[in-house]
């Protein structure tokens, strides 16, 4: 079966660096999203990844490595708006995506 | 305004009642989608559509139907609700499908089936 696991929850401090990892099982892969979801708003757009390496984007960074089905979101200088949950996506052979439950990054002051 | 709209924001529905979500897009995408997000899951997809005219199922299709008759628009119902279709349910759009475009997603529709 096809299966994205990520860390349900995950805490951190106001101007520090997180990392939330995203592992993946899946049937092919066409690349890997990361998306944005602040409680009770939709999921926006982050990165994509679909070749081995580091992509950078301002404060966040994704990282992907196809041969350990693993990715990374990195969010440097952490703000109390980057409150919200993180959620992984792996796009599979028939191009849909799959998803993972999502990890809730919690900032502390 | 460009981005997709959903109706309604939130809805109550008593069992066996027939209910349709609308979805609306303005972008000229051509593939849309229909999720439900639920706590400690996934978001899962219910139902798609690569352009107009055309559907396909999803993981979870089961009580669903959805038609595709212009572009913009993509409309899911639900024959007759139950409790396990309690959810959130989310529309979302993609310039193309059979590649790997984003999906843009509107706010959602949150519905209680009583």
């Amino acid at each position: 079966g096809q299966n994205i696991d990520q860390p349900t929850e995950m805490t951190a401090t106001e101007g520090a660096i997180v990392q939330i990892n995203c592992t993946y099982q899946t049937s092919g892969f066409n690349g890997l999203f990361w998306y944005q979801q602040h409680a009770g708003e939709a999921p926006t757009f982050l990165s994509y990844n679909v070749l081995d390496g580091l992509e950078e984007k301002g404060r966040f960074s994704s990282f992907l490595s196809r041969s350990k089905g693993y990715s990374y979101l990195l969010l440097k200088e952490l703000q109390m708006k980057d409150s919200a949950s993180y959620l992984c996506a792996v796009m599979d052979s028939n191009y849909q995506l799959i998803w993972g439950a999502g990890t809730k990054l919690i900032i502390k002051p | 305004i460009a981005g997709i709209t959903q109706a309604p924001t939130s809805q109550i529905l008593a069992a066996g009642r027939r209910m349709t979500l609308r979805c609306t897009q303005d972008m000229r995408h051509n593939a849309m989608y229909w999720y439900r997000q639920d706590l400690g899951l996934g978001l899962r997809l219910i139902h798609y559509s690569n352009t107009a005219g055309t559907t396909g199922k999803g993981e979870v299709p089961d009580g669903y139907s959805v038609s595709r008759a212009n572009t913009d628009d993509f409309p899911l119902t639900l024959a007759s609700a139950v409790p396990s279709q309690t959810s959130v349910y989310f529309c979302a759009s993609s310039q193309t499908s059979g590649v790997a475009d984003t999906q843009y997603f509107g706010p959602g529709t949150r519905l209680t089936v009583l």
